[in-house]
C-alpha cells in the first residue's frame, strides 16, 4: 500500500514555542490531507481538511490561527501548533488521500508541552 | 451528518476463540466503509474496506466485515484470534460527498487471553 510519512515521531516543547509536524505521502500525489488529533484511549477528531494550493477547511471548534496548516505541494502538509500550552499535548496523526479515495495513515505524532 | 457507534469499549477473549466487534453507522446515502487497527503509540493500519459489491470483505490478517445495509452495520470478525490482536479497532466511515472525510467510532480495545 501507500506510504503516508509522519515527522517527528514524538516531540516536547516547551510552553508558548510552536511546533511544526509534517506530513508527506511518499509514493503517491495526495490531492486531499486530513489532520486528527487523538486524546488518550479516545478516538480520532478531525481537526482540519487541507487541499494542495487552498486554505484549510476546519472542523468547529478548532482555532486556525494556533493550528497552522500549510499544503504547499501534493505531497506535502505540515501541521504548525503555534504557542503551544499543555492543553495542546496529544496524539496528531494525518492522513493522505488519492485518487482511489482511499486514506493512508501516518504514524503519528506524540506531542509533549512542558 | 455521518457518525458512527462502536458499543463495545472493551472486548476480552481468550486466544483461539472467534472475535466479532460491532460497529454501527449513520448516513444518508451508501457510504463508504472502514476498519482500521491501532498498537499503541502508532497510527492506523487499514484492515479492510466497503465501498459497493459484495457485502462480505475480506481483509488483512484473516479478518472480515460484514454490510448489512438493512441494518447499517459493518461487524468486523475473525475466526480465531492470536495474541497479537490485542489493539484499539476502530470502525470509519467516509464518503465522496463529504469529501472523503473520515468520522471515527469510539474505538473497541481487544484484549486477548493467553
Amino acid at each position: 500500500g501507500a506510504v503516508v510519512s509522519q515527522h517527528p515521531s514524538r516531540v516536547i516543547c516547551k510552553s508558548g514555542t510552536s511546533v511544526k509536524i509534517e506530513c508527506r505521502s511518499l509514493d503517491f500525489q495526495a490531492t486531499t490531507m486530513f489532520w486528527y488529533r487523538q486524546f488518550p484511549k479516545q478516538s480520532l477528531m478531525l481537526m482540519a481538511t487541507s487541499n494542495e494550493g487552498s486554505k484549510a477547511t476546519y472542523e468547529q471548534g478548532v482555532e486556525k490561527d494556533k493550528f497552522l496548516i500549510n499544503h504547499a505541494s501534493l505531497t506535502l502538509s505540515t501541521l504548525t501548533v503555534t504557542s503551544a500550552h499543555p492543553e495542546d499535548s496529544s496524539f496528531y496523526i494525518c492522513s493522505a488521500i488519492g485518487r482511489n479515495t482511499e486514506a493512508f495513515f501516518g504514524q503519528g505524532t506524540r506531542l509533549t508541552v512542558v | 451528518a455521518q457518525s458512527v457507534t462502536q458499543p463495545d469499549i472493551h472486548i476480552t477473549v481468550s486466544e483461539g476463540a472467534s472475535l466479532e466487534l460491532r460497529c454501527n453507522y449513520s448516513y444518508g446515502a451508501t457510504p463508504y466503509l472502514f476498519w482500521y487497527v491501532q498498537s499503541p503509540g502508532q497510527g492506523l493500519q487499514l484492515l479492510l474496506k466497503y465501498f459497493s459489491g459484495d457485502t462480505l470483505v475480506q481483509g488483512i490478517k484473516g479478518f472480515e466485515a460484514e454490510f448489512k445495509r438493512s441494518q447499517s452495520s459493518f461487524n468486523l470478525r475473525k475466526p480465531s484470534v492470536h495474541w497479537s490482536d490485542a489493539a484499539e479497532y476502530f470502525c470509519a466511515v467516509g464518503a465522496v460527498a463529504a469529501g472523503n472525510k473520515l468520522t471515527f467510532g469510539g474505538g473497541t480495545r481487544v484484549l486477548v487471553k493467553p
